[in-house]
């Protein structure tokens, strides 16, 4: 399979625990995107890299989330003490080096948050 | 004002019929348009992306972009109930390689 694999694909875990989830984007792109959905709206925009270099971060973004991709292929998202409010679908994708804005991305099948 | 914006649906069409999903935006300088079909539970799937102005065409797919009213749109022909899911526009823009997404369109097409 030489699409975006993201796991787990299912999280459970207790209000207060760190959580890590792992993207293996497609091997020749160099953009990794990290998005999360709730039920109802769209993909919400949390961090993006390039090769290695994060470049932008949400400002929704709290503290308590933090992505690495330390040699510019596979990322991991992390999420410490987690809150019930974090529930939701944490998506990875991926697109390939070109013109500013102008390459699609394709989506990993996600990760399904829940904290209880 | 959201920056990317679409109708919430649902949108109901009968099968065969044309499907037409709207998206307008607010940043005169974004410069890519995507369409991408996400079905319930699973991930975003693209279907088309179009950046200059007037039509573009994929099988069954139309993508629109009109630019100077800054908006997108997609038609779908001789829709199938297997079409029926979630399409949401993703926006990029100048300066910065991040999608922005609407909210998405509910599209039923009843057989």
């Amino acid at each position: 399979d030489t699409g975006v694999s993201q796991n787990p694909r299912h999280k459970i875990t207790k209000r207060g625990q760190n959580v890590t989830f792992r993207c293996d984007p497609i091997s020749e792109h160099n953009r990794l995107y990290w998005y999360r959905q709730t039920l109802g709206q769209g993909p919400e925009f949390l961090t993006y890299f390039q090769n290695e270099a994060q470049l932008e971060k949400s400002r929704l973004l709290s503290d308590r989330f933090s992505a690495e991709r330390p040699k510019g292929s596979f990322s991991t998202l992390e999420i410490q003490r987690t809150e019930q409010g974090d529930s939701a679908m944490y998506l990875c994708a991926s697109s390939p080096r070109g013109l500013v804005g102008n390459t699609e991305a394709f989506f990993g099948q996600g990760t399904r948050l829940t904290v209880v | 004002q959201k920056e990317v914006e679409q109708n919430s649906g649902p949108l109901s069409v009968p099968e065969g019929a044309i499907a037409s999903l709207n998206c307008t935006y607010s940043d005169r300088g974004s410069q890519s348009f995507f369409w991408y079909r996400q079905y319930s539970g699973k991930s975003p799937e693209l279907i088309m992306f179009i950046y200059s102005n007037g039509d573009k065409e994929d099988g069954r797919f139309t993508a629109q972009l009109n630019k100077a009213s800054q908006y997108v749109s997609l038609l779908i022909r001789d829709s199938q109930p297997s079409d029926s899911a979630t399409y949401l526009c993703a926006v990029t823009t100048s300066g910065t390689y991040k999608y922005i997404f609407g909210t998405g369109t509910r599209l039923k097409v009843l057989a």
